[in-house]
């Protein structure tokens, strides 16, 4: 069965660093979006992207993140300069409808140090 | 703001017994719900999605029901297994297409 990946699986940063954060979504999945979970509470929304544009963002997606989709497969998320807060998992997930089910990778934990 | 809430936080049941869980939200317009299986350290998996104009969907040995006018929706788990141990998380989508997700009710299924 076709599966979201997500590289690496773990990342650590030194505060004030760039980070980028790697995804390929299902193949023919159209709706891409990143998530966010902090140790020990709920997962919260950050972004979702379509037709090559960003389609709606939360307020914890401020100017320090970005996503692109380079290449038509891959789908990233940076994080510019980076603050301990940010340390998290992060989730990536693709969707074919936006009335289908969004289906998600194992994610990438990203420690900030 | 969409709020969602889970309801109990955590379960610890022997096996082979049916079980119960419920999530509930604050804002009844919703574009559908969705219940998610997340294990240790691991991404989510969907279990099912039932859209706002559907009463319940079934997989297996899992049952999902919405009641859309009230804000609710319970996942019936029948005969568990010690496989089923995970946390289980609702959540649901608005018509801005981003899922809001409930804190999740840790299950044990003690063999």
């Amino acid at each position: 069965e076709p599966e979201v990946t997500q590289t690496p699986s773990h990342q650590v940063t030194q505060m004030g660093q760039e980070v980028i954060l790697r995804c390929v979504p299902i193949s023919n999945h159209l709706y891409f979006y990143w998530y966010r979970q902090i140790l020990g509470q709920k997962v919260e929304f950050l972004v979702s992207f379509y037709n090559n544009e960003i389609s709606e963002k939360s307020e914890i997606f401020d100017d320090q993140f970005s996503v692109e989709r380079p290449d038509g497969s891959n789908f990233t998320l940076k994080i510019r300069s980076t603050k301990l807060e940010d340390s998290a998992m992060y989730f990536c997930a693709s969707g074919g409808q936006i009335d289908q089910p969004q289906h998600f990778g194992d994610g990438t934990r990203l420690s900030i140090l | 703001k969409q709020e969602v809430t889970q309801i109990p936080a955590a379960l610890s049941v022997p096996e082979g017994e049916n079980l119960v869980l419920n999530c509930s939200f604050t804002d009844s317009a919703i574009y559908n719900l969705q219940w998610f299986r997340q294990d240790p350290g691991k991404g989510l998996t969907s279990l099912l999605l039932i859209q706002s104009s559907q009463r319940e969907q079934t997989s297996g040995r899992l049952n999902a029901s919405l009641d859309k006018s009230s804000g609710r929706s319970t996942l019936y788990i029948a005969a568990s297994q010690p496989g089923d141990s995970a946390t289980y998380l609702c959540a649901v989508q608005t018509g801005a297409n981003n899922l809001f997700f409930g804190t999740g009710t840790r299950l044990t299924v003690i063999p």
